[in-house]
């Protein structure tokens, strides 16, 4: 499996600019994450999907934010318009959870690369 | 709320033991996990503990108490290859999401 796939790595926009990244997950996880990181704030939980079904966007930070899951292989994640204060690295990932045996309910989560995202 | 406290940055030394602490308070909890990620890449997954007691695998090992909201990653034998900054996650409850602690930047040195 090629893993959790996003894109673009490295994204450098002007403030005001819409911002669109882009999430593949490892074929079927059912559950996609959204996180950002910053070395103020660490790793921070933005929103999740069940199913391809926003289950908590209680951490998105403005009406800025949007996230969308359309279908089980591709999620999106929007920032319009984009601020300085938005500049971060965006992960994204993925989770198959398994009841039963040794590591039930453990939903290990698998991140992507992550997208750097630059707002000047 | 959710707060979970872990040491900003330790050394060592190449060959040696080094253990990182990771304190939590949470409102639930159902699993703690260790993630260890290195610069620029991807947080990848460690160890994860739900019952009291020590996970081992390999020169890794993890241990948790539950009533004392407390953990640790034990790293033996220590490689270069292991500066990184490890991530201590609680799962608050149910059987998604996970809080992050800021992480521990561990450099290995000669």
């Amino acid at each position: 499996d090629a893993g959790v796939i996003q894109s673009p790595r490295h994204e450098v926009t002007e403030m005001g600019q819409e911002v669109t990244l882009r999430c593949k997950p490892i074929s079927g996880h059912d559950y996609l994450f959204w996180y950002r990181q910053t070395m103020m704030r660490g790793l921070e939980l933005l929103i999740y999907f069940n199913n391809n079904v926003p289950i908590d966007d209680s951490g998105m930070p403005e009406d800025r934010f949007s996230a969308k899951m359309p279908n089980a292989s591709f999620s999106t994640l929007k920032i319009q318009p984009s601020e300085p204060r938005d500049s971060a690295v965006y992960f994204c990932a993925s989770s198959l959870l398994v009841l039963g045996g040794s590591r039930s309910g453990a939903n290990v989560l698998t991140f992507g690369a992550g997208s750097r995202l630059t707002v000047l | 709320g959710q707060n979970i406290d872990q040491p900003t940055e330790m050394t060592a030394t190449e060959g040696a033991i080094v253990q990182i602490n990771c304190t939590y308070q949470t409102s639930g909890f159902n699993g703690l996990f260790w993630y260890q990620q290195h610069a620029g890449e991807a947080p990848t997954f460690l160890s994860y503990n739900v019952l009291d007691g020590l996970e081992e695998k390999g020169r890794f090992s993890s241990f948790l108490s539950r009533s004392k909201g407390y953990s640790y990653l034990l790293l033996k034998e220590l490689q270069m290859k292991d500066s990184a900054s490890y991530l201590c996650a609680v799962r608050p409850s149910g059987y998604s999401t996970l809080t992050f602690g800021k992480g521990t930047m561990l450099l290995v040195s000669p």
